[in-house]
């Protein structure tokens, strides 16, 4: 069983949609969780950054971190065609510590 | 700020030729550097931490003698990949830390752009 599971997708919705994409995890030590964006053939950039369990806003994205459940999601409202791309969840033990990865959803907006 | 640059963004080359990636924090300092693999529709696999004035620390199954990493000063670590195979053809990414991020987010990666490479 993998630390961290991310169903790869993809994940197709219309335009305006609100998208839900979820990670759950194995290991009761991690306090750190990020979201990543990946473009295709682009490096990742951050989006989300949370720390213990709780909601986070950011504009349209909400991440949402659940530890009693090891579940953490990204919301996104308002979904627009420039919103897809892959997600990745990323998560770690403690600060300065190597990150644990998702396989990335795959997500896709349609006009 | 916390930009990351990698050169080139992309090579082709010979089977059996030696390519070397550049990996540069533009604006910061990073002590700590990070190479990956990603296969098309695949997430991304962890090779190695750089670290700056020492060696790299691989992880399990990537060889060292191939892929070599050099962090010779804090904004610029390499990657060279040695005698390329074809199943060498990847995008390679890497991705570095700012030491001087607030404790809470010192860990928080900045990723370069990624170099795709094809061995023929």
């Amino acid at each position: 069983q993998k630390e961290v599971e991310q169903d790869p997708g993809p994940l197709s919705v219309p335009e305006g949609a609100i998208v839900s994409l979820n990670c759950t995890y194995s290991n009761s030590a991690f306090q750190y969780f990020m979201w990543y964006r990946q473009y295709s053939r682009k490096g990742p950039e951050l989006l989300m950054y949370t720390y213990s369990s709780g909601n986070k806003e950011d504009g349209r994205f909400t991440a949402q971190v659940d530890k009693s459940s090891k579940y953490i999601s990204l919301f996104i409202r308002d979904s627009q065609p420039s919103d897809s791309a892959t997600y990745l969840c990323a998560m770690s033990v403690r600060s300065n510590y190597q990150l644990i990865w998702g396989a990335g959803t795959k997500l896709i907006i349609k006009p | 700020g916390a930009v990351v640059s990698q050169h080139p963004s992309w090579v082709i080359c010979k089977s059996g030729t030696s390519v070397k990636i550049e990996c540069r924090s533009l604006d910061f300092q990073a002590t700590t550097m990070f190479w990956y693999r990603q296969f098309p529709k695949q997430s991304l696999m962890l090779m190695a931490t750089s670290n700056e004035g020492s060696k790299a620390t691989y992880e399990q199954g990537v060889e060292k003698d191939k892929f070599l990493i050099n962090h010779a000063s804090l904004t610029l670590s390499t990657l060279t990949v040695t005698s390329a195979h074809p199943e060498d053809s990847s995008f390679y990414i890497c991705s570095a830390r700012d030491p001087l991020l607030r404790t809470s987010r010192s860990n928080e990666q900045f990723f370069g752009p990624g170099t795709r490479l094809t061995v023929l």
